[in-house]
């Protein structure tokens, strides 16, 4: 099945600063990759996707880029606010067997003001 | 719309007793998640229900863990009998069509098993 890693498991930026969080996948099949953001005392709110036929994608002060060579895709926000602060996973699915969501451990971001 | 609802919000327990965890997914969604969520195994799905059929129950722990989806806006999870091991939260998501579509998640329901 898939396995999916995620760093750094914590990450502190000074607001307006930008920050980055990296995932690596196991399975080369893997060709759908969302992101999502969780917000203390709430679920997963999907933030961006990307899938394997883009190599990066933008959304306002988000974007996603994807490697697929070295099966690593990538998290950037610029311009951090304090709203920012959250815990991030990214996710997989590949298209072997039956299709699962494979989640990250999760990045813990925080803005400092 | 209201979004995913799940109920209750928390639940605490004691160890033996059965468990009823309840969701309502967003109207027009044909497909339901239920995941568990703790701090050493992170986020695992459940179980993946399409058009109220259970699509994929590996990630069911073992036989005390059941859920069910008698129709489309309606689902339960239940645990029976509870272990203390089986704290944590637990979220159910929605989406149009499978897994390829944005997930909307609940708030969760807390549990805890004394």
């Amino acid at each position: 099945g898939e396995n999916v890693e995620q760093h750094p498991s914590t990450l502190s930026v000074q607001e307006g600063d930008s920050a980055v969080i990296k995932c690596t996948y196991s399975d080369s099949a893997s060709n759908y990759f969302p992101w999502y953001k969780q917000e203390l005392g709430k679920g997963p709110q999907l933030i961006i996707d990307i899938r394997s036929n883009v190599g990066e994608k933008k959304d306002q002060r988000i974007a996603v880029t994807l490697n697929k060579t070295a099966k690593h895709f990538s998290l950037h926000i610029t311009e951090t606010q304090p709203e920012d602060s959250a815990v991030y996973f990214c996710a997989a699915i590949s298209n072997f067997g039956n299709e699962k969501l494979t989640f990250g451990t999760g990045t813990r971001l925080t803005i400092i003001p | 719309d209201a979004g995913v609802i799940q109920s209750p919000r928390h639940e605490v327990t004691e160890m033996g007793q059965e468990v009823t965890l309840r969701c309502k997914p967003i109207s027009g969604h044909n497909s339901l998640f239920w995941y568990r969520q703790t701090m050493m195994r992170g986020l695992e799905l459940l179980i993946y229900f399409n058009n109220n059929v259970p699509i994929d129950d590996s990630g069911m722990p073992e036989d005390r863990f059941s859920a069910k989806m008698p129709n489309a806006s309606f689902s339960t999870l239940k645990i029976q009998p509870s272990e203390p091991r089986d704290s944590a939260v637990y979220f159910c998501a929605s989406s149009l069509e499978g897994v390829r579509e944005k997930l909307f998640f609940g708030s969760g329901t807390q549990l805890s098993v004394l």
